[in-house]
């Protein structure tokens, strides 16, 4: 079946750092890819919507420029939590496929904790 | 607006049938995803409907009606190993998934 690839699974760093994560699809090319946020305990929440060679689509309340979104390519797509505070602490998920019609589920990769001392 | 309900804990035992309810209302329908998630790790996909019926996987079936915008998770012979966290999405006219907030299921001995 169809892989995606999270990468790093653990950050912990200081406040004001600013973490990159990647995803990538493996095993096929996904036009569209979908970055999560989940807090313990709490559902999955759709931050944005990454588009191959456009601007991402965020969903509301998501600052844009505090999460860097960049899908330069069919296979990859990379999250920036710029200058992150504690309160970004969290899970965060990526997914690929299934932005289209039919029965293509979204597939996850194994997400990123983040935690900023 | 869009959403989707289900309850937000079940409790079954170990060996038993357990079934897992899912009401949705969203502008336009393509879809049904369930998804499972063990604490602390991603969803992983279980199951799609599209059409009304019932899908069968293994211990794993999936009903849906789309005239009463319901759908129902059915897990049998039930594990220690089952006990997560259900999610159900439904993909919109804009073929974007909504999703509902998930059902916690504790399997006891």
């Amino acid at each position: 079946g169809a892989v995606v690839s999270q990468h790093p699974s653990w950050v912990i760093c200081k406040s004001g750092t600013s973490v990159k994560i990647e995803c990538r699809s493996l095993d096929f090319q996904a036009t569209t890819m979908f970055w999560y946020r989940q807090f313990p305990k709490q559902s999955l929440m759709l931050m944005a919507t990454s588009n191959e060679g456009s601007k991402a689509t965020y969903e509301q309340g998501v600052e844009k420029d505090k999460f860097l979104i960049n899908h330069a390519s069919l296979t990859l797509s990379t999250l920036t939590v710029t200058s992150a505070h504690p309160e970004d602490s969290s899970f965060y998920i990526c997914s690929a496929g299934g932005g289209e019609a039919g029965s293509q589920p979204q597939h996850f990769g194994d997400g990123t904790r983040l935690s900023i001392l | 607006g869009q959403n989707i309900d289900q309850p937000t804990e079940m409790t079954a035992t170990e060996g038993a049938i357990v079934q897992i309810n899912c009401t949705y209302q969203t502008s336009g329908f393509n879809g049904l995803f369930w998804y499972q998630q063990h604490a602390g790790e991603a969803p992983t996909f279980l199951s799609y409907n599209v059409l009304d019926g019932l899908e069968e996987k293994g211990r794993f079936s999936s009903f849906l009606s789309r005239s009463k915008g319901y759908s129902y998770l059915l897990l049998k012979e039930l594990q220690m190993k089952d006990s997560a966290s259900y999610l159900c999405a439904v993909k919109d006219s804009n073929y974007q998934l909504i999703w509902g907030a998930g059902t916690k299921l504790i399997i006891k001995p």
